[in-house]
């Protein structure tokens, strides 16, 4: 049972390149999230998803896209990386409402130069 | 103002102290929290979960919620040099809410 796997683990950027991070789960959970860490920022919801084909913005979207057309996957998208995203992302789903405990990839790490 | 205020620390104890770990809060309205664990290089794990004020005991952890003061804590006893990592605390406003809000995390280390 491996949970939530998010691909890549790293990946360094140019200025304006675009890029996909791939978050998968196998626990047949209905929602998904993605999260960006920063130092002293603590974890920020960036988008979420409350089921197959549906998202939401949460409290930092810009500059970011996210589709879920399979219920075990949630693609969050640059289209145009800045350094200021340069962070780590993390993704997590949970079986329902964000009262329920989610459960979280192990990140990915990433820099943009 | 930050909704969840969390002391960043670093926090250094030596092996089998009492540990204190502390949230305080704005919104009123926040009814589950949560207490999350994370290695270094890791993703955050669940540790404790409460729902409204009280106390909750899990080994060698115990959860504290005063929602009269906004203030949340996390106790380990004995502790290990493996509970060293950051605990992040994490609060929300009810069972259709959809998103958790966080503190920074506090840093903890177990020295042996």
């Amino acid at each position: 049972n491996a949970g939530v796997t998010q691909t890549p683990k790293f990946r360094v950027l140019k200025t304006g390149q675009s890029m996909t991070l791939l978050c998968a789960q196998d626990m047949n959970h209905e929602y998904m999230y993605w999260y960006r860490q920063d130092p002293g920022m603590g974890l920020r919801l960036i988008h979420y998803s409350v089921g197959e084909g549906t998202t939401a913005k949460g409290e930092v979207p810009d500059g970011y896209n996210v589709s879920r057309l399979k219920k075990q996957n949630f693609l969050l998208g640059l289209e145009s990386a800045a350094p200021s995203q340069t962070s780590v992302y993390f993704c997590a789903s949970s079986w329902t409402a964000g009262n329920q405990p989610q459960h979280f990839g192990d990140g990915t790490r990433l820099s943009i130069l | 103002q930050k909704e969840v205020e969390q002391d960043p620390g670093p926090l250094s104890v030596p092996e089998g102290a009492i540990v204190s770990l502390n949230c305080t809060y704005s919104n009123s309205a926040f009814q589950y929290f949560m207490w999350y664990r994370q290695y270094s290089r890791k993703g955050p794990e669940l540790l404790m979960y409460t729902y409204s004020s009280g106390n909750k005991e899990d080994g060698r952890f115990t959860a504290q919620v005063d929602k009269s003061s906004k203030y949340i804590s996390l106790f380990i006893r004995d502790s290990q040099p493996s509970d060293s990592a950051t605990y992040l605390c994490a609060m929300c406003v009810g069972a259709g809410a959809n998103n958790l809000f966080f503190g920074t995390g506090t840093r903890l280390t177990v020295i042996p």
